[in-house]
């Protein structure tokens, strides 16, 4: 099993980027499926795209294409979701999750989640 | 407004059942056994507690099930406790390009 382990919280004004990190520890060796997953305050989740951790692919939600970028490192142990020209509206907590293979539709386990907050 | 439809709320006493209802399409829930839901407690993440419409992780309470019918799927909780009380998201599977899944808007569960 993995435990993921998110980056701490974040504060941007309205135009700039975000990189949040999530950090995959356990059994690594799977290539596993890291997705982003979005939860403005009070709403619920909104799926924003994954990336494979091994051979480094992605998908994005049609919504946040040319908006957002996911990549992991190198070790293939974390993975990174970059978020650009921020708007008040993209205040959320940011949610990694794991999918532990293809042909699967679920997420677990999930990282603690990181709050960006975008305020002038 | 979220692609899969549950009720906003719903309500028990312990020891009672209650059921969570999911409502969404041929494109995703009628076309597809790939429905999960997830419970959520304020402040936490999101925690997987069926799959693939009525399969339970390893660690779920067998007071949880899943089923569906047509375009419905359901979440029954039973034997309600006070620490069921939560968030509960369903999601699916889709056919749509624009996303991977969907998500319903959530439904708060109160124990009373």
């Amino acid at each position: 099993q993995v435990q993921l382990v998110q980056s701490g919280a974040e504060v941007k004004k309205p135009g700039a980027s975000v990189r949040v990190s999530c950090k995959a520890s356990g059994n690594t060796f799977t290539d596993y499926y890291i997705h982003w997953v979005r939860q403005a305050p009070g709403q619920g989740l909104e799926w924003m795209g994954w990336i494979t951790l091994k051979s480094g692919g992605t998908y994005y939600a049609q919504k946040f294409q040319g908006r957002v970028t996911m990549t992991r490192d190198t070790s293939g142990s974390t993975a990174y979701m970059e978020l650009n020209r921020l708007r008040s509206d993209d205040t959320a907590v940011y949610y990694c999750a794991s999918q532990f293979g293809s042909g699967l539709y679920w997420f677990d386990p999930w990282g603690q989640g990181t709050l960006v907050t975008v305020s002038s | 407004q979220s692609a899969l439809t549950q009720p906003a709320s719903v309500s028990g006493s312990p020891g009672q059942s209650i059921t969570i209802s999911c409502t969404g399409t041929n494109s995703d829930v009628d076309g597809y056994n790939y429905v999960s839901w997830y419970q959520q407690h304020p402040g936490k993440a999101p925690k997987l507690m069926i799959y693939d419409v009525s399969n339970r992780p390893s660690g779920v309470s067998h007071r949880f099930s899943g089923s569906k019918s047509g375009n419905t799927a359901s979440l029954t909780i039973s034997g309600l406790q006070a620490e069921d009380e939560a968030d509960y998201y369903c999601s699916s599977y889709t056919t749509s390009s624009a996303v991977f899944v969907v998500f319903g808007g959530g439904t708060k569960l109160t124990v009373l």
